[in-house]
This record gives structure tokens, sequence and C-alpha cells, in this order.
């Protein structure tokens, strides 16, 4: 099976830096993803890392490291539409499918 | 409008009724996801379909589900005598075809709330 963990809340202020930490087990590691949902939204994608390293997307980086089974969401330069919960998930070819396991979320409180 | 479509949008519903949800997914995208989301939770997975076939079905889904997408196209759920502990949000997913990146980044509709009085 999977399972992820991440952070319930982090807060930081406007035009700071945050990372947002997600360490997962599973079976068959086939990349991790990042989501963002607002309050009453849908869930957006934001990244993607298949391989170590770190992937850039304006504002916002992700790193992975596969051998600690570990990975972080950078949100550079915060902005206050940046409040919202963000959401580290696994990708599973179990069962030949392409399910998302999603980890519990973590609650960003951009304050001024 | 040419996101994933979700409808309805609310539904209240009493104990043992019967519901139905739709979902319309990107139109080139052959990959089609339900999942559920309850609050402060991430969304769980629930089935998936590639065209119309249904390949994969969550094991925590009971009996009282059931979901088709018969021309591969639109899909719908079912969830049949629903229960308090059925409330949630029902939230449906699409992906093109393709290996990853590709076929890894799901695009969400704005889902179904579900309430069961």
């Amino acid at each position: 099976g999977q399972s992820l963990e991440q952070p319930s809340e982090v807060t930081a202020v406007e035009g700071a830096i945050v990372q947002i930490n997600c360490t997962y087990q599973t079976s068959g590691f086939y990349g991790l993803s990042w989501y963002q949902q607002h309050d009453g939204g849908a869930p957006t994608f934001l990244s993607y890392n298949a391989l170590d390293g770190l992937e850039e997307t304006g504002r916002f980086s992700s790193f992975l490291s596969r051998s600690d089974s570990y990975g972080y969401l950078l949100l550079q330069e915060l902005q206050m539409k940046d409040s919202a919960s963000y959401f580290c998930a696994v990708r599973d070819w179990t069962g030949g499918g392409n399910k998302l396991t999603f980890g519990t979320g973590t609650q960003l409180k951009v304050e001024l | 409008d040419t996101g994933v479509s979700q409808d309805p949008r609310h539904k209240i519903t009493k104990r043992g009724q019967n519901v139905t949800f739709r979902c319309d997914p990107i139109s080139e995208h052959n990959r089609l996801y339900w999942y559920r989301q309850t609050l402060g939770q991430g969304p769980e997975f629930l089935t998936y379909f590639q065209n119309e076939a249904q390949l994969e079905k969550s094991r925590l889904l009971s009996d009282r589900f059931s979901a088709e997408r018969p021309k591969g196209s639109f899909s719908t759920l079912e969830i049949q005598r629903t229960e308090q502990g059925d409330s949630a949000m029902y939230l449906c997913a699409s992906s093109p075809p393709g290996l990853a990146p590709e076929g890894h980044e799901q695009f969400f509709g704005p889902g179904t709330r579900l309430t069961v009085l």
C-alpha cells in the first residue's frame, strides 16, 4: 500500500518562502505530484517529479529524493492567493491503473 | 468551458435513497477517475476507467457503489441505499493518453457535494 505524510498546517507571511515536506511509503513508486486546492474548489495540478532533483515552475518548485522517499514543494514570493491546501500524491501502477494516492494535505495560511 | 464538468454540484438526499452523479471529462481524455474527499482529507481513489473499460476499483468501495462509462465519454457514479457515511465531495478527474508526464497530470472537476440526512 501507499502512505504519505505532510504537516497539517503551515503559516507564513506575504512575500516569504515556504517549504512543504512530504514523506511517502509506496510499493511501486512512479512519481510524486503536488496539487493545490482552494476552499470549495477542485484540486489543480502544480508539479510532478519522476526523477531526483528540483523542478521549477515560476514561483513554485518541487524537489524529490527517491532514496529518502521524500519530496517538498517550495513556494516563493508568497501571495495571499496562495492560501490553500497542498497535497502531495504518488502515482500507483499496481492493478494496471493510473490512480493517485494523496496525502492528507497541508493547509497554508499566508498572512500580511 | 472545456474543463471537466460534474452534475449536480450539490445533492441532498435521505438515507436509503439512490443517487447518481454525472461527469463529463475533457473531450480528448481517455482516462477518467472518481475520487471521494471528506473534510480535512485528501481525495481518496474510488475507480478508474480507460476509455469504456473499468480497469480498477478501490477495495474500499462497497457493492452499493457502481460506475459506468458506456461510450468512453461521460461517466456516471451511482450510490444505492445511501448511508450518512457516504456524505462527502465526489470528484471526477480525467487525463490524456500517454505515459508520464503527459498521463500523470489529472484534471479535476468541481465535484458533487453529497449530503445524506
